[in-house]
């Protein structure tokens, strides 16, 4: 079982440019989430989707998108990169009110 | 809204010693959870405990165990014979036991970070 997977693991943007983010799990959970951390905030969750088909918008949805592939894939976009986005990212899975499981990170430059 | 703090940016103990982490929050509900999690120097968030709030005892998970005082809105974890591996960060959370809308979502503190001494 590899749980909840994110690629890339590291990527260097400059301002303006696009990427997606991408993560899976293997533990056929309902609900995916995107978070942020940035140092001394804690994670702050992006965007969020309950269930297969369904997306909503978290504390800092700003300058994201996001799509519910399927039930295993919940990828995140930036459209335009900026300086403020330089953070690390993380992809989470879970059953409904239960505990959430994180994936590795995926630490993310724009200069 | 829900807001979780942690009033200890960063604590310290010895090898083999006990070290207690604070954490409290605030809710205007009844029913809810909550977790800490370990995140240690590569980044991953790995889960250390979990509570629910309508059980009065304690939960405990082999060297950790949590202090749960639902009126006070306290929930601390204590750790015991601390070892070199439990250096990490550790984040609070809560979770709301209603589900839909933003209502399942985790809820973090901003984190104590812990050494331990050899």
């Amino acid at each position: 079982n590899a749980g909840v997977t994110q690629t890339p693991k590291f990527q260097v943007l400059k301002t303006g440019q696009s990427m997606t983010l991408q993560c899976a799990q293997d533990m056929n959970h309902n609900s995916m989430y995107w978070y942020r951390q940035d140092p001394g905030m804690g994670l702050r969750l992006i965007y969020y989707s309950a269930s297969e088909g369904t997306t909503d918008k978290g504390e800092v949805p700003n300058g994201y998108n996001v799509s519910r592939l399927n039930k295993r894939e919940f990828s995140l976009r930036l459209e335009s990169a900026a300086p403020s986005q330089t953070s690390v990212y993380f992809c989470a899975s879970s059953v409904q009110l239960y505990e959430q499981y994180f994936g590795p990170g995926t630490r993310l430059t724009v200069t | 809204a829900q807001t979780v703090t942690q009033s200890q940016p960063e604590m310290s103990v010895q090898e083999a010693e006990t070290v207690t982490l604070s954490c409290t929050y605030d809710t205007s509900e009844s029913d809810y959870y909550l977790f800490w999690y370990k995140q240690p120097p590569s980044r991953q968030m790995i889960l250390v405990i979990r509570q629910e709030a309508y059980k009065q005892q304690n939960a405990t998970e082999n060297r950790f165990s949590v202090n749960f005082q639902k009126a006070a809105k306290s929930f601390s974890l204590k750790i015991s014979d601390s070892q070199l591996g439990d250096a990490a960060m550790y984040f609070c959370a809560y979770r709301s036991a209603r589900y839909g809308g933003s209502q399942g979502n985790l809820i973090f503190g901003k984190g104590t970070k812990l050494s331990v001494k050899p």
